[in-house]
């Protein structure tokens, strides 16, 4: 696609579930990352891939979280056992290059009831 | 440790410049970016600082200084579509396998006001 698509934009659920957020970066963005955002912060840095390997994943929060990439493609972002501290925007972003710009999806909403 | 310090809002009038600051203290240095958010939306990328000086893009220009850890994103001839959050981010140190860390500030709400 011609921007970086995020699945689901918004998702409900209740304390203690289950929840996988998708993202399918640009095409050929061979870095990947995850932030997630709480109202009136900015992005925080969870997890970022090269190729297949997380290679950084020094920012998640928790064993709860983990994150896959096996194709060097689409990732999924898995939380479990959902808190309600979880619910946030969750950012996806891609880069062609080590130094370049990131490009950001439109993010998944998770609120946990 | 990483610290990004921005203001959390501006006010400025349509047709006016504005400038928003920011200061960082990061664990290295490896260039500055700016991005804008507008509500409910992705961040989008401004513009990008690795040398010391200013940097201009159209309306936008962006500054950076190196040895006082500071930058400053300038907006002229504001519109209203520039009401919006923008976020400063440091790209600190090399953290291997291809990662440099990104650190985001909380962002800057500007509204532009008629």
């Amino acid at each position: 696609g011609a921007g970086v698509s995020q699945t689901p934009s918004n998702k409900v659920t209740e304390k203690g579930k289950y929840v996988e957020l998708r993202c399918d970066p640009i095409s050929g963005h061979t870095a990947l990352y995850w932030y997630r955002q709480s109202l009136g912060q900015g992005p925080e840095f969870l997890i970022y891939f090269q190729g297949t390997g997380a290679a950084d994943d020094s920012g998640l929060p928790n064993d709860r979280f983990f994150a896959v990439r096996p194709e060097g493609s689409v990732s999924t972002l898995k939380i479990q056992r959902t808190e309600r501290g979880d619910s946030a925007v969750y950012l996806c972003a891609s880069s062609l290059k080590l130094t370049g710009e990131l490009f950001f999806g439109e993010g998944s909403r998770l609120t946990v009831l | 440790g990483q610290n990004i310090d921005q203001p959390t809002e501006m006010t400025a009038t349509e047709g006016a410049i504005v400038q928003i600051n920011c200061t960082y203290q990061t664990s290295g240095f490896n260039g500055l970016f700016w991005y804008q958010q507008h509500a409910g939306e992705a961040p989008t990328f401004l513009s990008y600082n690795v040398l010391d000086g200013l940097e201009e893009k159209g309306r936008f220009s962006s500054f950076l200084s190196r040895s006082k850890g500071y930058s400053y994103l300038l907006l002229k001839e504001l519109q209203m579509k520039d009401s919006a959050s923008y976020l400063c981010a440091v790209k600190g140190r090399y953290s291997g396998a291809g990662s440099y860390q990104l650190t985001f500030g909380k962002g800057t709400k500007l509204s532009v006001i008629p």
